[in-house]
């Protein structure tokens, strides 16, 4: 079992509709959740932070955490073509770990006109 | 500009031969890390740096070697590369030791003959 699973997609979405990107973990003592975009030939830019239970929104973006699921989702209102990109999930282990980050393989989304 | 850059962009050499990637932050960031990033692989973590003088293994860390001499630096060193260390590296840098939020380096494109 990969320790952060992604769907590769690629998801395709029409403009103008909600984009879901779902990711799980292995690890039921990680602490730290981000999501990442990464356009085609770029490197990786953080778009969110989620540390505890519940959602967290910042724009048209929300980040949802269940811990007990192990399960951190991303959502994207309102998607546009510019939205078109790979989303990394990536998960900290929390202190004692010393700061290892693990990524996910990333899902691509499509934003269709 | 708050950046990482990274040096050189491209780069095709052959087995055996001895090469650095360099790597430099400009924001004070205590914790730098290196990924290569490689196609249904995912990022995966080679060495990072909690701060000067301190590295630690990540979960690739067969053939690289890493120095932190100064809090900006963090080369990566390929004593003698493999046709396997053809990939894509990033550099990273993160203002928390716990490395979540990361910015990342343009990436280098590195292919070994």
């Amino acid at each position: 079992q990969k320790e952060v699973e992604q769907n590769s997609g690629p998801l395709s979405v029409p403009e103008g509709a909600i984009a879901s990107l779902n990711c799980t973990y292995s690890d039921r003592g990680s602490q730290s959740f981000f999501w990442y975009r990464q356009y085609s030939g770029k490197s990786p830019e953080l778009i969110m932070s989620i540390y505890s239970n519940g959602d967290k929104e910042d724009g048209r973006f929300t980040a949802q955490l269940n811990k007990a699921s192990q399960y951190v989702s991303l959502l994207i209102r309102d998607s546009q073509p510019s939205d078109s990109a790979t989303y990394l999930c990536a998960v900290n282990k929390g202190p004692g770990t010393a700061s290892k980050l693990t990524f996910g393989t990333g899902t691509r989304l499509q934003v269709t006109l | 500009e708050a950046q990482v850059t990274q040096n050189p962009r491209y780069l095709i050499t052959v087995t055996g031969k001895k090469l650095t990637v360099t790597c430099s932050q400009n924001m004070n960031h205590e914790y730098m890390s290196w990924y290569r990033q490689d196609p249904g692989l995912g990022l995966r973590q080679i060495y990072y740096s909690m701060n000067v003088e301190v590295t630690d293994k990540g979960d690739v860390p067969e053939g690289y070697k890493v120095s932190r001499k100064e809090k900006r630096n963090f080369p990566l060193i390929l004593e003698s590369p493999s046709p396997n260390q053809t990939s894509l590296y990033f550099c990273a840098s993160s203002l928390s030791l716990q490395g979540g939020e990361q910015y990342f380096g343009p990436g280098t494109r590195l292919t070994v003959t």
